[in-house]
Parts: structure tokens; C-alpha cells; sequence
């Protein structure tokens, strides 16, 4: 079946540390692979998405690479910042699109100045 | 433009009484998917529906649990004779088609069963 396996939190950084939470997956086919951010009281929003093999997403400095040969999509950011304390989500759609995602369990970062 | 907008935020519910969860997709939207969130847990999906139509409902629990997408107005998540197990935060999400990438998310309803 498919599933998502991300590091366990919570996190806990300094301003300006380098953060890296990791994600793995296992699904069949062609997936696509997602980072959501979950800021307190609000709902999820998609930080970045790779479609294929390879694919790297980007979005507010943060970067996963899609990488097919070990089955991960691991977060990385070189510098945070407070603003970014959240709870972050890896997920995969099985049929790449936007339907029946499936999430991990999720990873509260949090960054203190 | 608003985004996908869930009501009520909060609800508590004594048990054995109905929950009725409310989802108005984004302008333009009309697949929509809930899912549930469980203390400590990741979302887990329920079900997708389209307008007037479900598509897809494998992850919904086979009694008390419903949903429906009407032609016109919300979709509504429907929970009757609530259980403590209940308690979770739902969210619903919208996208145009499924094949578009991107889903956007309500804030959620956070159900609480006393």
C-alpha cells in the first residue's frame, strides 16, 4: 500500500540553523510528493510539490528533491527563521494528482531567536 | 478570492447527538475531500465527492459517517450518534479537477465529543 514515514518531532532550532526533516515513502506507481505547512490555527497549505523523479520543488527557501532510488523527499532550508515554526507534512497522491492524499504523521519545528 | 472556509471552527457535541460539519469549496472548485486528523496522527482521508456525486469513499467508517456535495451550497460532513473516538480535527479541501496538483485546505473543524 502507500505510506509516508517522516522524522518524529517536535524540532527545536535557533534562528539562522539549517533544518532538515526527513520523509520517505512507499506507493506504487508514479506518485507525487508534497510538503504542507500547518501554521497554529489555520489550515494546511502546500509549501512545495515534485511530480517525477528527480524534480526539485522550492518555495520560501525551502527545497526536497524527488529521488526515486531511496524513496525520499527530505525537507531542507539553510537558514530558518522564527517565522517558520509550524507543523510541516510530507505527502504523496498515488495517482499524482490532488486526490486521496496520503500524509505522514507530521513534524512541529520550532525556532527560537 | 476566499479560500475553502469550514464551519464551525470549533463543536462539541455530548455523546450520542449529530455532528454537521460545513465545507464551502473555493470559487470555481468542485472536487472536494475530507479528511481527519487525529491527536498526534497525520490527516487520514475519507472521502472525495464531486458535485451531487461521491467518487471515491474508502477511508469513510461504514456506519454513522456521510457526506454529500449538493448542487447547490456546501458539502456537509454528517456524524451521527457521535462517540468520543470522534473527537478530531476535520478539514476539508478543494481543487478544480483531480488531476490539478495542488488541493487547498480549510482551516478545520475541531470536533469534541464530552
Amino acid at each position: 500500500g502507500n505510506s509516508v514515514t517522516q522524522m518524529e518531532g517536535p524540532v527545536t532550532l535557533s534562528e539562522e540553523a539549517f533544518l532538515t526533516i526527513n520523509c520517505t515513502y512507499t506507493a506504487t506507481g508514479y506518485p507525487s510528493l508534497f510538503w504542507y505547512v500547518q501554521y497554529p490555527g489555520e489550515g494546511l497549505q502546500l509549501l512545495l510539490k515534485a511530480t517525477k523523479a528527480d524534480d526539485k520543488g522550492s518555495n520560501k527557501g525551502f527545497e526536497a528533491t524527488y529521488r526515486k532510488e531511496t524513496t525520499s523527499f527530505h525537507l531542507e532550508k539553510g537558514s530558518v527563521q522564527v517565522s517558520d515554526s509550524a507543523v510541516y507534512f510530507c505527502a504523496l497522491s498515488p495517482k499524482g494528482g490532488s486526490e486521496k492524499l496520503v500524509f505522514g504523521k507530521g513534524t512541529k519545528l520550532t525556532v527560537n531567536p | 478570492n476566499a479560500g475553502v472556509m469550514q464551519n464551525p471552527r470549533h463543536l462539541v457535541r455530548r455523546r450520542g447527538q449529530e455532528a454537521r460539519l460545513r465545507c464551502s469549496p473555493m470559487k470555481g472548485h468542485s472536487h472536494v475531500y475530507w479528511y481527519r486528523q487525529l491527536p498526534e496522527e497525520g490527516l487520514k482521508f475519507m472521502v472525495y465527492l464531486q458535485k451531487e456525486n461521491i467518487i471515491d469513499e474508502s477511508g469513510m467508517p461504514k456506519e454513522r459517517f456521510s457526506a454529500e456535495f449538493p448542487k447547490e451550497g456546501p458539502s456537509i460532513l454528517r456524524i451521527q450518534q457521535v462517540v468520543r473516538g470522534d473527537s478530531a480535527a476535520y478539514f476539508c479541501a478543494s481543487s478544480p479537477s483531480s488531476e490539478n496538483t495542488e488541493a487547498f485546505f480549510g482551516q478545520g473543524t475541531r470536533l469534541t465529543v464530552v
